[in-house]
């Protein structure tokens, strides 16, 4: 079974500070993609970044990053430069290749920038 | 602005009542699926498509049903709506398997 876990309901983080969001996931799949989408409050769902389980170096996106530890099947999200605008729930989530790209979430981590 | 499209934003209705929320997208998109949202925001799968005429439901039971008839066009249906079904539904379509999920605003639904 393919499982996504997001073990940190809330976090909270200073204004031009950096903060990092935990996830760690679950699949038997060699081929699969992990993705950070941000939601923020009553607004759309909007991806930040993702990564192909087959590349070694780890994403990034502007004041966006991640950690992709295969072995350990974790993959963090690092925000830099925390800017207000990034208060908003965060998803981590895993899509394998071969069960048709459906998009498994985890629970959520929701995150408040601070002035 | 959104290629995908979620019609109503906000619906309050009675039990009992039949609804169906309508999604469309204009991206030319085969893959489309709806996503359940608890209050606590977990995302739970519901229905998926990978094109038309082809529905398959997701790793959640629902009691609503789907149809895709045209590519653009996936809505969801609730014959007889319950307190229980109170949520919000999200809608998304990607192009291809590793391609990331666009994502319409959501229908937040009340069932009274």
């Amino acid at each position: 079974a393919q499982t996504v876990t997001q073990s940190q309901p809330e976090m909270s983080v200073q204004e031009a500070e950096t903060v990092t969001l935990s996830c760690t996931y679950d699949t038997s799949e060699s081929n699969y993609y992990l993705f950070w989408y941000k939601q923020p409050p009553s607004r759309q769902m909007i991806l930040v970044i993702r990564q192909e389980a087959y590349k070694q170096q780890n994403a990034t996106e502007n004041r966006f990053s991640v950690n992709f530890q295969k072995a350990a099947k974790s993959f963090s999200l690092k925000i830099s430069d925390s800017q207000l605008g990034d208060t908003a729930m965060y998803f981590c989530a895993s899509r394998n290749r071969n069960q048709g790209g459906k998009l498994i979430f985890g629970q959520g981590t929701e995150l408040s920038v601070k002035p | 602005e959104a290629d995908i499209y979620q019609t109503p934003r906000y619906l309050v209705i009675g039990t009992g009542k039949k609804i169906t929320l309508e999604c469309s997208q204009t991206m030319g998109h085969d893959k489309m699926y709806w996503y359940q949202q608890d209050p606590g925001m977990e995302l739970h799968l519901i229905h998926y498509s990978y094109g038309v005429n082809s529905t398959e439901k997701g790793d959640l039971s629902s009691e609503s049903t789907v149809s895709r008839i045209r590519t653009e066009h996936f809505p969801l249906t609730l014959e007889s709506a319950r307190p229980s079904h109170t949520s919000q539904y999200l809608c998304a379509s990607s192009v291809q398997d590793n391609s990331p999920l666009h994502f319409g605003n959501g229908t937040r639904l009340t069932v009274t």
